[in-house]
């Protein structure tokens, strides 16, 4: 029973374009979310997050949005650029996960120049 | 070197041997975490750690062991390795148990032939 879900294994975009990512949840408890950005070889690294209380966190190319009602959040990257071509994890925290986030299958995301 | 390190990174064993995948953090974090990572799974908890000799299972802990005598390690056993548990681990940590990022470590890929 999948508590984080990443609908969309995969994603091409074009360089200069917006890259949107989408993740949906279930579990109505969660009340904090991540993104991590995973290279080949190379262990998950954290990206941006958003809180419950927000709907929208902004750190420069990068805008997650969380719309609590339809338990769905999303990531912008725009303008994409490929350096960004990587696999994205979506990930939740909260709802008794003892401090654990859980995380999406990921979504693999290519920017092509 | 502050951060959060594993070893080895790369493992081959055959079935049946015992192997141990070391994880060690320099910041104190007192919440320590084991993922293992699999196409088409994603990133699933085996066993978490809220403080030296605190540990509890996660999602897939079968036929692994953990261990926190110091804050600081977090030892993964694979007791009799199995072809299954073929896999990318990694270890991770955090600060606080509700907010704040995890952070990962480089990953152990390991082989069980």
């Amino acid at each position: 029973d999948q508590q984080v879900k990443q609908n969309s294994p995969s994603l091409s975009v074009q360089e200069g374009r917006i890259s949107i990512l989408n993740c949906d949840y279930t579990n109505s408890m969660f009340d904090y979310f991540l993104w991590y950005k995973k290279y080949p070889a190379e262990g998950p690294t954290f990206l941006i997050s958003i809180s419950s209380i927000k709907d929208k966190n902004e750190d420069g190319r990068f805008t997650v949005f969380l719309n609590k009602s339809a338990k769905h959040l999303s990531l912008h990257i725009v303008p994409s650029q490929p350096g960004d071509s990587a696999v994205y994890f979506c990930a939740a925290s909260g709802g008794g996960s003892q401090g654990n986030l859980i995380f999406g299958k990921g979504t693999k995301l290519s920017v092509k120049p | 070197d502050a951060g959060i390190t594993q070893s080895p990174r790369y493992k081959i064993t055959e079935t049946g041997r015992q192997v141990t995948l070391m994880c060690h953090q320099t910041w104190s974090h007192s919440y320590m975490f084991w993922y293992r990572q699999d196409l088409g799974h994603g990133l699933r908890l085996i066993y978490y750690s809220a403080a030296a000799d605190i540990t509890d299972k996660g999602e897939v802990p079968d036929g692994y062991v953990v261990s926190r005598s110091k804050t600081e390690n977090f030892p993964l056993t694979l007791e009799s390795a199995t072809r299954s548990q073929t896999s990318v681990y990694f270890c991770a940590s955090r600060l606080h148990p509700r907010t704040g990022e995890l952070f990962f470590g480089e990953g152990s890929r390991l082989t069980v032939l």
